[in-house]
């Protein structure tokens, strides 16, 4: 069983449309999270919500926006998409208690053309 | 202070080398060190990690050793395998921060055979 699953893989689309991006996570972890990962590697943290609370928003468009329906899923929609936005999008959960060990998803390769 | 540098940006090994990757922070109140190991096409896995209150932790050819002092630990790849080219994260969390994890800035590693 995938613990942590993403929806879709690929996202190929124009500038200027809205996309969703869905993650599940099947270990019973409170915390989830999103990542932004550009073409250099780098890892940086877009959100995270605790029991469907949003407890961390770093700086991020107000574009993005984080929905989390419960505590297995945490949704990532963004608006009005551009070409700076084409990166892997991971999603994560922690259970806090394991140490704070986070469990990716596979990504989503998103290309705005 | 909330950085976690890490050096270097990428680092080729022959087969049956030695590879090390090194971190450093400035947050002393940062309790717990973990390293990732991220594959082309995959989402960072936790690969091992460390608290402050021991100087060395290994797991088979993987050992972190952490200077609490300097406030640097760095990863050692002991007889390094093509199997092991990815690229390597360190980060940095306190336990009273929902374990928000802070990124190093990765390491691509790539072993000669």
């Amino acid at each position: 069983d995938t613990a942590v699953s993403q929806t879709p893989k690929y996202l190929v689309t124009q500038m200027g449309n809205d996309k969703s991006i869905k993650c599940e996570q099947n270990l019973g972890h409170d915390t989830m999270y999103w990542y932004k990962q550009d073409s250099k590697k780098f890892l940086k943290i877009m959100f995270s919500y605790n029991n469907k609370e949003l407890i961390i928003n770093e700086t991020v468009p107000n574009r993005f926006s984080p929905k989390s329906p419960d505590k297995a899923h945490l949704n990532l929609h963004i608006n009005s998409l551009e070409l700076g936005d084409s990166a892997v999008y991971f999603c994560a959960s922690s259970g806090g208690g394991g140490g704070g060990t986070q469990y990716f998803g596979p990504g989503t390769r998103l290309l705005v053309l | 202070q909330q950085q976690v540098k890490q050096s270097p940006q990428s680092l080729i090994v022959q087969k049956g080398g030695i590879s090390i990757i090194n971190c450093a922070y400035e947050n002393t109140a940062f309790d717990y060190f973990p390293w990732y190991q991220q594959f082309p096409g995959k989402g960072p896995a936790l690969l091992i990690a460390i608290r402050p209150d021991v100087s060395e932790k290994k797991e088979g050819r993987f050992t972190i050793s952490f200077n609490k002092s300097a406030k640097q630990f760095s990863l050692h790849i002991m007889d390094s395998q093509p199997g092991d080219s990815a690229t390597y994260f360190c980060a940095a969390s306190r336990g009273d921060s929902n374990y928000q994890l802070i990124w190093g800035a990765g390491t691509k590693l790539i072993i000669k055979p």
